[in-house]
């Protein structure tokens, strides 16, 4: 079957950095996808991996290997504004997007 | 307005009404989705419009049922639901081209808290 595991929660501190995982087994890959989810409000999009190496993003940036069915999400200079669940999302053969459970993230001051 | 807006943000309902929860989407996107967000669990894609025509119906059960009256607007009609479908029903849309993956990025509407009694 196909599965994506990411923690299901981190603490980190304000100002500092936090790496977020996600490990995936999926038919096929089309890309992987990060989403920010503050509660009670839409998920949004945050990066987008389709080859291997580090897109950064300001204070985001995310890193995908094929190879090793793994990505992370790297978050620096941690604000509190940044306490939101981290949603990955692999895109596989059939173009079926396929989610983790997501991880929530609590930035403490 | 702009983005993707659903209606309403809250909903509580009898196991024997009927309701309908409402997406638009202001975007000019081709497709658009119904997930359904669960506590601590990955979202459940329910249905896919692609040009208005229904692609995806991953063995929803027949108290949802989707209907796509145009390319910007998205119902959820509910009947008859059981406490277990109390969820966040969530609405997206995107620009879908298959020769783009990394365009296909979902815009997300807030959702719609459903509660079943």
């Amino acid at each position: 079957g196909q599965n994506i595991d990411q923690p299901t929660e981190m603490t980190a501190t304000e100002g500092a950095i936090v790496q977020i995982n996600c490990t995936y087994q999926t038919s096929g890959f089309n890309g992987l996808f990060w989403y920010q989810q503050h509660a009670g409000e839409a998920p949004t999009f945050l990066s987008y991996n389709v080859l291997d190496g580090l897109e950064e993003k300001g204070r985001f940036s995310s890193f995908l290997s094929r190879s090793k069915g793994y990505s992370y999400l790297l978050l620096k200079e941690l604000q509190m504004k940044d306490s939101a669940s981290y949603l990955c999302a692999v895109m596989d053969s059939n173009y079926q997007l396929i989610w983790g459970a997501g991880t929530k993230l609590i930035i403490k001051p | 307005e702009t983005g993707v807006t659903q209606t309403p943000r809250h909903l509580v309902m009898g196991m024997t009404n009927k309701k309908s929860l409402k997406c638009e989407q202001h975007l000019g996107h081709n497709a658009m989705y119904w997930y359904k967000q669960s506590a601590k669990k990955p979202l459940e894609l329910m249905f896919v419009y692609n040009f208005k025509e229904q692609t995806e119906n991953n063995s929803v059960p027949s108290r949802f049922s989707p209907e796509c009256p145009n390319s910007s607007h998205l119902f959820l009609h509910l009947h008859t639901l059981q406490p277990e479908d109390s969820a966040l029903y969530l609405c997206a849309s995107s620009q879908w081209d298959r020769g783009l993956t990394g365009a296909n990025v979902l815009t997300f509407g807030a959702g719609s808290r459903l509660t079943v009694l």
